[in-house]
């Protein structure tokens, strides 16, 4: 039973680059989630999926973020001319329709822009 | 935003005693979710609680959703090294779950 998977684990960029990170979700899960984790905080949301659909952003996701779930399955979060402020662990989860809440969560890429 | 508000902020413990930490809210929700998370690692689901009222057991741990619906705590008996960690009490209300700041916690041998 495989759990939620994230690549790269690890991203150290210069600013102003663009990065591409990638999430699969556990098999038979229809909901994706994507999460920011800073140092000392909890982690927070930043949109969801139901199957291909994105059915909800926050407003920390700024117009240089952009996710992607083109096929219902795996996820892209990309961030454009990345800034040092966009250093964080992002997180993916993933959970079953009427999961009641529960969601599972994959390692995490760790982003670090110089 | 809506926080939750979680204490303590850390723990220094013997291995062997018992610990116990709680998350409150200003508002009421339907479900209770507790994590922990390893450094450089996610968060990892311990425990869910659905009810007012709700114990629930996993293992050493035992969580409990308070009756106002606006608080849960989260005991760890007979703690170990390993139990060392960042735990963290999450809501769900909507789709999208609402973390607090956690309690990280250190066993000390």
């Amino acid at each position: 039973d495989t759990g939620v998977s994230q690549n790269p684990r690890h991203k150290i960029t210069k600013r102003g680059q663009n990065v591409t990170f990638r999430c699969d979700p556990i098999s038979e899960h229809n909901r994706l989630y994507w999460y920011r984790q800073t140092l000392g905080q909890g982690p927070e949301f930043l949109t969801y999926f139901q199957n291909e659909a994105q059915l909800e952003k926050s407003r920390l996701l700024s117009d240089r973020f952009s996710a992607e779930r083109p096929k219902g399955s795996f996820s892209t979060l990309e961030i454009q001319r990345t800034e040092q402020g966009d250093s964080a662990m992002y997180l993916c989860a993933s959970s079953r329709d009427r999961a009641r809440g529960e969601q599972f969560f994959g390692p995490g890429t760790r982003l670090t822009v110089l | 935003g809506q926080q939750l508000n979680q204490s303590p902020q850390s723990m220094f413990i013997q291995e062997g005693e018992d610990v116990s930490m709680n998350c409150t809210s200003s508002s009421i929700f339907n479900t209770w979710l507790w994590y922990k998370q390893d450094p450089g690692e996610g968060p990892v689901l311990l425990i869910a609680l659905y009810k007012a009222g709700e114990l629930t057991s996993n293992g050493r741990l035992t969580a409990q959703f308070g009756i106002t619906r606006k608080d849960s705590f989260l005991n760890i008996s007979a703690s170990i090294p390993s139990d060392v960690g960042i735990y963290f009490c999450a809501r769900s209300g909507s789709e999208k779950l609402v973390f607090g700041k956690g309690t990280k916690l250190t066993v000390n041998p």
